[in-house]
């Protein structure tokens, strides 16, 4: 019940092309599902998060789409460009430090 | 204004030594959240403190490791009598509140159990 499961583990897009990662949850009382972006040798960095009362949002290139009947949200980076690549996770909690992390996803852009 | 400073960077221990890993929160953030990282895998929540408190640690294993967040200094993960398998990356992140506030994390300390 307290899983994060997060598809696909590495994805290659080209430059200018749609990045979607993909998330699905258990436990229906997680209300806070962020995502992160980390680099090589750093922390990650939140991108952005969603809550359970909207289905979408949208900041600059980056959109959450949030599917609260079928506990799945998912990540699209629209336009995507190299400086994009990185590694992502998604996460699941009901704080915003109890965090429930997926395995990750490595997205390569290339040029 | 510095961001969350983590300390050391790397750090090799042999195994039954202590290692102590330091971090310092953001200017003006009092909560600290302490987490693990290992190869492949997403963050595991261990431990969160405020000043002086600690007030979750329902991630930490029972044994040989503790944390603190002192009233001056950086907060300490102390991890005892080190095994291999506490090699990973741990990191820390701050917040200027507690829950529902965003957290930033630090680059993380790698430690290597040899």
């Amino acid at each position: 019940q307290q899983q994060v499961k997060q598809s696909p583990q590495s994805l290659i897009v080209q430059k200018g092309g749609i990045s979607i990662i993909n998330c699905a949850y258990e436990n229906t009382a997680f209300d806070y599902f962020p995502w992160y972006q980390q680099f090589p040798g750093k922390g990650p960095a939140l991108l952005i998060a969603i809550r359970p009362d909207v289905s979408e949002k949208k900041e600059g290139r980056f959109t959450i789409s949030f599917n609260k009947s079928a506990k799945q949200f998912s990540l699209h980076i629209m336009d995507s460009q190299p400086g994009d690549s990185a590694t992502y996770f998604c996460a699941a909690s009901n704080s915003n430090y109890q965090l429930i992390w997926g395995a990750g996803t490595k997205l390569i852009i290339k040029p | 204004n510095a961001g969350v400073m983590q300390n050391p960077r790397h750090l090799v221990r042999r195994r039954g030594q202590e290692a102590r890993l330091r971090c310092s929160p953001m200017k003006g953030h009092s909560h600290v959240y302490w987490y693990r990282q290992l190869p492949e895998e997403g963050l595991k929540f261990m431990v969160y403190l405020q000043k002086e408190n600690i007030i979750d640690e329902s991630g930490m294993p029972k044994e040989r490791f503790s944390a603190e967040f002192p009233k001056e200094g950086p907060s300490i993960l102390r991890i005892q009598q080190v095994v291999r398998g506490d090699s990973a990356a741990y990191f820390c992140a701050s917040s200027a509140q507690g829950e529902n506030t965003e957290a930033f994390f630090g680059q993380g300390t790698r430690l290597t159990v040899v």
